[in-house]
């Protein structure tokens, strides 16, 4: 079946250090692939997401890149805060039978801002 | 309003128990979606509904049993768990229907669920 592979599964930086996230998936037809922040006994919260028609996407120190030709896509996040410490999730859309849609989830990484 | 609130946010409940969790959203979105997530785990798709219709069962046990009243509110009835269903549900909503292959889902609180 479709899968999304993600990494790392834990990632710790220091405050205002860069943090990158990938994911690689495995369905060509893939066309939408958004990244989830979900914080300890919180909602996942949509942060960003691209379609496969552009192959990056900046939202102030988030960024999100595809490269449709190997099937991967990562997130950036740049001069980190502590207030960004949670899981994050990546995701791709494919079919779920018939001509519906669903997303499909990374098994997430865990963000760790250390002050 | 922006928000998907889902009630109740905390359920106890015993393997004979009858209960149900309701979701609502009041953004006129066309999609709905339960989700059972289990701690330190990516959400598991359970339900999809589409223009009120079930459009996606990921073969999910008949003791879970959705219903979409109306395009506002989705449900989803709990019959003879087992302590291994206890998790957080959430629900999900997207402005557009499930045959839209790019469409962005927002997720409501969760409804911790613990079965005894």
């Amino acid at each position: 079946g479709e899968n999304v592979e993600q990494h790392p599964s834990t990632l710790s930086v220091q405050e205002g250090d860069s943090a990158v996230i990938k994911c690689t998936y495995s369905d060509s037809a893939s066309n939408y692939f958004p990244w989830y922040k979900q914080e300890l006994g919180k909602r996942p919260q949509l942060i960003i997401d691209i379609r496969s028609n552009v192959g990056e996407k900046k939202d102030q120190r988030i960024a999100v890149t595809l490269n449709k030709t190997a099937k991967h896509f990562s997130l950036h996040i740049t001069e980190t805060q502590p207030e960004d410490s949670a899981v994050y999730f990546c995701a791709a859309s494919v079919r779920g039978g018939g001509s519906n849609y669903k997303l499909t989830f990374g098994k997430g990484t865990l963000l760790t801002v250390n002050p | 309003d922006t928000e998907v609130t889902q009630t109740p946010k905390h359920l106890v409940m015993g393997m004979t128990n009858k209960k149900s969790l309701k979701c609502e959203q009041h953004m006129g979105h066309r999609a709905m979606y339960w989700y059972k997530q289990k701690a330190k785990k990516p959400p598991e798709l359970m339900f999809v509904y589409s223009y009120e219709k079930l459009s996606i069962n990921e073969s999910v046990p008949s003791r879970f049993s959705p219903e979409c009243p109306n395009s506002s509110l989705l449900n989803l009835h709990l019959h003879a768990l087992q302590p291994e269903d206890s998790a957080l549900y959430l629900c999900a909503s997207s402005p557009f229907p499930s045959g839209r292959p790019s469409y962005e889902q927002y997720f409501g609180p969760g409804t911790r669920l613990t079965v005894t």
